[in-house]
């Protein structure tokens, strides 16, 4: 079956830009997450949905992330007014429960110049 | 506070040997282990998973060892092959708290 797609696989900005992020997550799954991967480092937790509401948004760097998630389906990571360190790959993960394992997408490599 | 540790950062394998990756918990409440796999470019795949109530989970040449006493669980992979060259995280969670190890880059050599 269909896997979390997420679209642009990649995105070269400049600073100072608006960017977009979508995820698709896999069908009927509720849970859905975005995490932040920087080159060579680990998973940073950005946000989590559970269907449309987001129960927990503490992993959000700043106030120019935000997140939304319609119809219980697609979310939309939004950066306002990029900076250069928010050069990463944006993933989006999605997940039948909380409690269980979670299916990763390709990711989104951001750049921003 | 790291949740999860995970070691080594690195390691390098010859192929045909068995690769281990530990991690270590603090959290007794944690009820879900899962280990992913990731290549570059690519994201995270879950690759094997266990919870507490079983001490071994095998799947393939991959192998989880969960020791509960000592908050403990490790990736064995036995016969180790050039393709299995990638990162590797360890996870632990419990109803919505998920946290990640820091990942081992994992070199298998011809």
């Amino acid at each position: 079956g269909a896997g979390v797609s997420q679209s642009p696989s990649n995105k070269v900005t400049e600073k100072g830009k608006d960017v977009e992020l979508r995820c698709d997550p896999i069908s009927g799954h509720t849970a859905l997450y975005w995490y932040r991967q920087s080159l060579g480092q680990g998973l940073e937790f950005l946000i989590y949905f559970q269907g449309n509401s987001a129960p927990d948004k503490s992993g959000l760097p700043s106030d120019r992330f935000s997140a939304e998630r319609t119809g219980g389906s697609v979310s939309t990571l939004t950066i306002q007014r990029t900076q250069q360190e928010d050069s990463a790959v944006y993933l989006c993960a999605s997940s039948s429960a909380p409690r269980g394992g979670r299916y990763f997408g390709p990711g989104t490599r951001l750049t921003v110049t | 506070q790291q949740q999860v540790k995970q070691s080594p950062q690195s390691l390098i394998v010859q192929k045909g040997g068995i690769s281990i990756i530990n991690c270590a918990y603090e959290n007794t409440a944690f009820d879900y282990f899962p280990w992913y796999q990731q290549f570059p470019g690519k994201g995270p795949a879950l690759l094997i998973a266990i919870r507490p109530d079983v001490s071994e989970k095998k799947e393939g040449r991959f192998t989880i060892s969960f020791n509960k006493s000592a908050k403990q669980f490790s990736l064995h992979i036995m016969d180790s092959q050039p393709g299995d060259s990638a990162t590797y995280f360890c996870a632990a969670s419990s109803g919505n708290q998920f946290y990640f190890g820091t990942g081992t880059s994992l070199t298998v050599i011809p």
